[in-house]
């Protein structure tokens, strides 16, 4: 699975939108974009998905640039439950989840 | 049907014991996944059954390391003889066959 490029940290404040990067240059057509999080002591948990187009569901919109080179997680309004750590892998149907360091998100009252 | 459910929580045991560890996926996923996270780094996969088959194991998971899923319905996890670099915590997830995983709160090991 192609890796992906995340800031290690990032700060926003509480009510505003948190916008996370995540680059992925050498992905593959047949692999989506997903996005999970993980809270302190607890397991990672599913937020968003997508292949080419935009995708948005009650927690999150994910904005997947033309050339699916690059991905932007947006928490429309971030609240102080949003901080953890978010992580964006690339995998093709099937295979599985390769995690890396992610994006440490501290949300700031 | 409440998730995937590990079990025990936390584990603390001395160097050299053996422990074993449970996870309960939900009940239709047919895939059940064993993953594991040091401090500070991202969940590293260790293997995978679809149903009661093992398809895939990591180089990670030394032979000291073995995983079963019966019947294809809960899997157990054993490490024997345990050494303290296998403090970590131990992370379960389930997914139908082309699906999203589902992670449980994963069992937490220290070895003193």
């Amino acid at each position: 699975d192609a890796k992906t490029t995340q800031p290690p940290s990032m700060d926003c404040a509480e009510g505003r939108a948190a916008n996370l990067p995540c680059n992925h240059s050498t992905i593959s057509g047949n692999e989506y974009v997903y996005w999970y999080r993980q809270i302190h002591s607890q397991g990672p948990q599913y937020i968003i998905h997508g292949l080419k187009n935009n995708e948005t569901n009650e927690m999150a919109s994910l904005i997947i640039t033309e050339d699916r080179k690059s991905s932007t997680l947006i928490l429309p309004h971030a609240t102080l439950r949003d901080t953890a750590v978010y992580y964006c892998i690339v995998r093709a149907t099937g295979n599985q989840f390769y995690f890396g360091t992610g994006t440490s998100l501290t949300v700031i009252p | 049907d409440t998730g995937v459910s590990q079990n025990p929580r936390h584990k603390i045991t001395k160097r050299g014991q053996n422990v074993t560890f449970r996870c309960d996926p939900i009940s239709e996923h047919n895939r059940l996944y064993w993953y594991r996270q040091t401090l500070g780094q991202g969940p590293e996969f260790l293997t995978y059954f679809q149903n009661e088959a093992q398809l895939e194991k990591s180089r990670l998971l030394s032979d000291r390391f073995s995983a079963e899923r019966p019947k294809g319905s809960f899997s157990t996890l054993e490490i024997q003889r345990t050494e303290q670099g296998d403090s970590a915590m131990y992370l379960c997830a389930s997914s139908l066959e082309a699906g999203g995983y589902t992670f449980g709160s994963g069992t937490r090991l220290t070895v003193v």
